[in-house]
């Protein structure tokens, strides 16, 4: 079985400083990752993911994500944030065998930007 | 274009009654997805349908929960007897193909159910 892990519950970040949110996965096979947003009362919106090939993801709204496979990580990274930005974020695993389609997310991280 | 649409948009329930949920998926998208988010949660998977075929239901909680697709388009999720544990939001999901595990999902705005 997969899983997803977001160690922080909140993370805050200053306008126009990096920020970073942790996502630690387990999964058996390679496996395939994502990143979502909510806005409040919103579903999920498609940030970025990484399938194979080069670590570091670029996704939308200036956000990008870098694979780790030997720490089993990929952490969603902006160089400069944006008030915004503030909304929660999902973490998201997906098995790289066909039977089971589903993804697997973690329990979201809240971003807060100050002015 | 037009996204998921999802309906109500709030629901409330009293213990026992039976709800219906609907969901209108991106036309010609062929997988849809339900999810379960619990309040401060991460959404959990309740059942996948290719088509009108429901391909996984390993979600759903109990028997209770039942989900529909009869033509391959809307979707309908019903509760039976409703318990306060199965007040969340109910997420519905469409992808444009078959390949789901590669695919981004376009979600719904959810259905807010509150069972008193």
């Amino acid at each position: 079985a997969q899983s997803v892990a977001q160690p922080e519950d909140q993370v805050n970040v200053a306008e126009g400083n990096p920020l970073t949110v942790k996502c630690t996965y387990s999964v058996s096979g390679n496996p395939y990752l994502f990143w979502y947003v909510q806005y409040p009362n919103r579903g999920l919106q498609f940030l970025l993911k990484y399938i194979t090939g080069d670590n570091l993801v670029k996704g939308s709204y200036g956000f990008e994500a870098e694979f780790n496979k030997s720490q089993t990580s990929f952490h969603l990274k902006k160089p400069s944030a944006l008030v915004s930005d503030s909304a929660l974020y999902f973490c998201a695993v997906s098995p790289s065998h066909a039977g089971r389609r589903a993804l697997t997310f973690g329990s979201g991280t809240r971003l807060q930007v100050q002015p | 274009g037009a996204g998921v649409s999802q309906s109500p948009r709030y629901k409330v329930a009293k213990r026992g009654q039976d709800v219906a949920l609907r969901c209108d998926p991106i036309s010609g998208h062929v997988s849809l997805f339900w999810y379960q988010q619990a309040l401060g949660q991460g959404p959990e998977f309740l059942t996948y349908f290719q088509n009108e075929a429901q391909l996984d239901k390993s979600g759903l909680p109990s028997d209770r929960f039942f989900a529909e697709r009869p033509e391959g388009s809307v979707s309908t999720l019903k509760i039976q007897r409703t318990q306060q544990e199965d007040s969340a939001v109910y997420l519905c999901a469409s992808s444009p193909g078959t390949e789901t595990y590669n695919s981004p999902l376009h979600f719904g705005n959810g259905t807010r159910l509150t069972v008193t």
